[in-house]
């Protein structure tokens, strides 16, 4: 069975960093693309990055360019968002997974 | 960039229902696969997948729901909507970056 778990959301302050773990099993983890998307209380979803399966290309969206990085280790089948100068907009539920699955979110509010 | 329509649905439990989800550019790749997905999210939840590649199904669903179109009208139907059925229906395009969703659109029972 396929499981996804984020962890490591929490209550910054603007301008801060946090990291989100994603630990993975069920599947063979180096195989896939990992993606984190994200949904702001209320709204619809957003996708934020997504990193290929050996972890040489990574991608972002426009709005966490520069400020997030998205990696992982294949060895501990995680995958990691660390993100910095984080601002009000990023307060979200953050999901990791891939199109076809979608572990339960984390949590980051970020306070002005 | 993906439009849904209707943005919300009130539909008497047994009622067909309908979705859809049009792009702006074409979602067929070269390699045959057209990269339409559709979501189901209940409050406090992942989103749940429903289709991949415009109409096959993900394990689990219904024979009730059904995807369908192709290139960049697509539509999803419900042919007898179910209490089990209400929730934010999305639909995803993962062919061009940044892969992007749909508004959503919220069923609900009558």
């Amino acid at each position: 069975e396929v499981q996804l778990l984020a962890s490591g959301g929490g209550l910054p302050q603007a301008g801060e960093s946090l990291r989100l773990s994603c630990t993975a099993s069920g599947f063979t983890f180096r195989d896939y693309t990992m993606t984190w998307i994200r949904q702001a209380p209320g709204k619809g979803l957003e996708w934020v990055s997504a990193i290929s399966g050996d972890g040489d290309k990574t991608y972002y969206a426009d709005s966490v360019k520069g400020r997030f990085t998205i990696s992982r280790d294949n060895s501990k089948n995680k995958v990691y968002l660390q993100m910095h100068s984080l601002r009000a907009e990023d307060t979200a539920t953050y999901f990791c997974g891939a199109p076809s699955n979608w572990g339960p979110g984390s949590l980051v509010a970020v306070s002005s | 960039m993906l439009a849904q329509n209707p943005l919300s649905l009130s539909v008497t439990p047994g009622q067909p229902a309908s979705i859809s989800c049009k792009s702006n550019r074409s979602l067929l790749h070269s390699d045959g696969q057209t990269y339409l997905y559709w979501y189901l999210q209940k409050p406090g939840q992942p989103p749940r997948p429903l289709f991949y590649d415009v109409s096959s199904r993900y394990s689990g669903v219904p024979d009730r729901l059904r995807g369908s179109g192709s290139g960049t009208d697509f539509t999803l139907r419900i042919s007898r909507v179910e209490a089990e059925d209400v929730g934010v229906y999305y639909c995803m395009q993962g062919i061009f970056l940044p892969w992007t969703f749909g508004q959503g659109t919220k069923v609900e029972i009558e």
